[in-house]
């Protein structure tokens, strides 16, 4: 039972280098989030998806880009890398049916923008 | 001002002992309250979940909700060393997608 799973765990980029960080989930939940959290600061929503097709933005969008084509799997695409997007972003998912508010977080991916 | 308020911490306390770990929130329309527990280096997993006012208790962990006074507790009694971990309060409101709102999460460590 895989749950949630992300790749990379761990990049070094490039100032203005662009990459996508891959979010899969096996458990056909319809929401999936990313967050991204700096120390101190808790986890702030970068983008949001309530199915496949849909998407919507979050508290820190910007630099962001996301597309959900599947019900399984939500990338999230950095485009033009820049240093304040060093940190370490967390993919989310949750049934969305009524009684389903538990959300399942994967493991996390660690990036370093220099 | 904050949606969700939490202490950072961090946190020290030697084994045994009871912790008490508390977020405020301004925003009414949270139904939905949650404390997850994130481990260095791994993802945050749900502890406790809750939605209407009143204490639940899951052994050692008991989640306490005040509606009235917007104000969220985790009590952990019996402190052991492997609780040491950032404990994050979530809410979650009452909109379409219902996004979680996330403390900032308070840093405990359980000294033996």
């Amino acid at each position: 039972n895989a749950g949630v799973t992300q790749t990379p765990k761990f990049r070094i980029l490039k100032i203005g280098q662009s990459m996508t960080l891959q979010c899969t989930q096996d458990m056909n939940h319809n929401y999936m989030y990313w967050y991204r959290q700096d120390p101190g600061m808790g986890l702030k929503l970068i983008y949001y998806s309530v199915g496949a097709g849909i998407t919507d933005k979050g508290e820190v969008p910007n630099g962001y880009n996301v597309s959900r084509s599947t019900t399984e799997d939500f990338p999230l695409r950095l485009e033009l890398a820049a240093p304040s997007q060093t940190s370490v972003y967390f993919c989310a998912s949750r049934h969305g049916r009524v009684g389903g508010n538990t959300i399942y977080f994967g493991e996390g991916s660690w990036l370093t923008v220099v | 001002q904050k949606e969700v308020e939490q202490d950072p911490g961090p946190l020290s306390v030697p084994e045994g002992a009871i912790v008490s770990l508390n977020c405020t929130y301004s925003n009414s329309a949270f139904q939905y309250f949650m404390w997850y527990r994130q481990y260095s280096r791994k993802g945050p997993e749900l502890l406790m979940y809750t939605y209407s006012s009143g204490n639940k208790e899951d052994g050692r962990f008991t989640a306490q909700v005040d509606k009235s006074s917007k104000y969220i507790s985790l009590f952990i009694r019996d402190s052991q060393p492997s609780d040491s971990a950032t404990y994050l309060c979530a809410l979650i409101s009452s909109g379409s997608a219902r996004q979680l709102t996330f403390g900032s999460g308070t840093q405990l460590t359980v000294l033996p």
